[in-house]
């Protein structure tokens, strides 16, 4: 099983340009996330989704738009990016919610995106 | 302030033991867990302790959890140089996103 998988690993962006960061799970996992890793700030969630066609916002939302048309995938988008958002970003899946039973999330490897 | 903390630092000799501590806030908090992220890679499940556990061992591992304090500790008995990642603290709720909120992390760098 391939897990999580995150495209692209590396990505520099000029101000202002709009991009997709895409994330897709074979585990037919109904939770899915996406954090940003900032230093010093730990990982901080931006969206998430319960399951196809639900999506919510987390703590730091602004800039950043998800859908979810399929279980499989959950891509982010990058509305109008700015240098605020230079970021490495994971996308997590899980199965269950996390309070309901010992649920592992999964990790892709990460986006390391640079705004100049 | 926060809901999950966790200094971000610590610094240990090889063969020595490792303790690193997280406090949360949140008391509905079923599932706490230990995540583990190496250099370049996303993170990995570790372990984890139902919240009416005290304590949870697992091979060099062994959690504590005193949930009268939300406090939550992560001891890495005779701690090699492989051992040196960032070590995540995350608590699981039955409320909310159902997602797990994360602490900052911690920096563990082991030395000879």
């Amino acid at each position: 099983n391939a897990g999580v998988t995150q495209t692209p690993k590396f990505q520099v962006l000029k101000t202002g340009q709009s991009m997709t960061l895409q994330c897709a799970q074979d585990m037919n996992h109904e939770y899915m996330s996406w954090y940003r890793q900032d230093p010093g700030m730990g990982l901080r969630l931006i969206h998430y989704s319960v399951g196809a066609g639900i999506t919510d916002q987390g703590e730091v939302p602004n800039g950043y738009n998800v859908s979810r048309s399929t279980t499989e995938d959950f891509p982010l988008r990058l509305l109008s990016a700015a240098p605020s958002q230079t970021s490495v970003y994971f996308c997590a899946s899980s199965s269950e919610p996390t309070g309901r039973a010992n649920t592992e999330a999964f990790f892709g490897q990460g986006t390391r995106l640079t705004v100049v | 302030g926060e809901d999950v903390e966790q200094s971000l630092f610590l610094s240990v000799r090889e063969g020595d033991s490792s303790v690193i501590n997280c406090t949360y806030t949140d008391s509905s908090s079923t599932y706490l867990y230990w995540y583990k992220q190496e250099p370049g890679a996303g993170l990995q499940l570790l372990t984890y302790i139902f919240s009416n556990m005290d304590m949870k061992q697992d091979q060099r591992l062994t959690v504590l959890l005193n949930k009268k304090d939300k406090h939550l500790s992560l001891r890495i008995a005779d701690t090699q140089t492989g051992d040196s990642a960032i070590y995540f603290c995350a608590e699981g709720k039955l409320q909310g996103s159902y997602i797990p909120t994360f602490g900052r992390g911690t920096s563990l760098i082991v030395h000879p």
